[in-house]
């Protein structure tokens, strides 16, 4: 079956501008996670959605951030005035339970953004 | 402050002998653990876990061990196959905390 997709796979940004990433999780999974990982970093936990509720956002890192899930299936990362370190590949993932972090989380290839 | 420390960024492994990768956490609260496999251009892919009542969990040619009092734990691929090629994440989750994940080690499995 289909895995986790995201698109674009590439996005190249001038700074101030704003960008969305999509996800499009796994039919059927409750759970959505996104992902900041950064060059030669591992991947750091943004926000996570159960069905359309977001229940944790700690980790996004600005008010620029905003993420939605207004049908508890796709999903929409925005990004506001980007700036350089913004840069970085956003990953998204999926889970069947819902039942929330320990879950196995399925990941999706991931947005590589780039801010000029 | 790294909570969750791959130390070696890569490691070079011959076919067919073992692949050993490690992993340090400080956080003492941390109650699971899993390694994450990651292709070039693709997203990470799970590969095993292990609860922290536990101290060894096997599945085919990979096992965790997790020693609780050094706040360690390690991977063991055997035997490591060229397809093994890759970076490897390990990352520890306390309750209902997000993932908290390592750096990663590039594992390359020479032929």
């Amino acid at each position: 079956g289909a895995g986790v997709s995201q698109s674009p796979r590439y996005k190249v940004a001038k700074r101030g501008q704003d960008v969305a990433l999509r996800c499009d999780p796994i039919s059927g999974h409750v759970s959505l996670f996104w992902y900041q990982q950064a060059l030669g970093q591992g991947p750091e936990f943004l926000t996570y959605f159960q069905n359309e509720a977001q229940l944790d956002k700690s980790g996004l890192p600005s008010d620029r951030f905003f993420a939605e899930r207004p049908e508890g299936s796709v999903s929409t990362l925005k990004i506001q005035r980007t700036q350089q370190e913004d840069s970085a590949v956003y990953l998204c993932a999926s889970g069947p339970s819902g039942r929330g972090i320990q879950e196995t989380q399925y990941f999706g290839p991931g947005t590589r953004l780039l801010v000029l | 402050d790294q909570q969750v420390k791959q130390n070696s960024p890569s490691l070079s492994v011959q076919e067919g002998r073992i692949s050993i990768l490690n992993c340090d956490y400080t956080n003492s609260m941390f109650d699971y653990f899993l390694w994450y496999k990651k292709y070039p251009a693709e997203g990470p892919t799970f590969l095993i876990s292990i609860s922290s009542i536990k101290d060894k969990n096997e599945d085919g040619r990979f096992t965790v061990f997790l020693n609780k009092s050094a706040k360690h734990l390690s991977l063991h691929i055997v035997p490591s196959q060229p397809g093994d090629s890759a970076v490897y994440f390990c990352a520890a989750v306390s309750g209902n905390t997000p993932l908290v994940f390592g750096k990663g080690t590039r594992l390359s499995v020479i032929a």
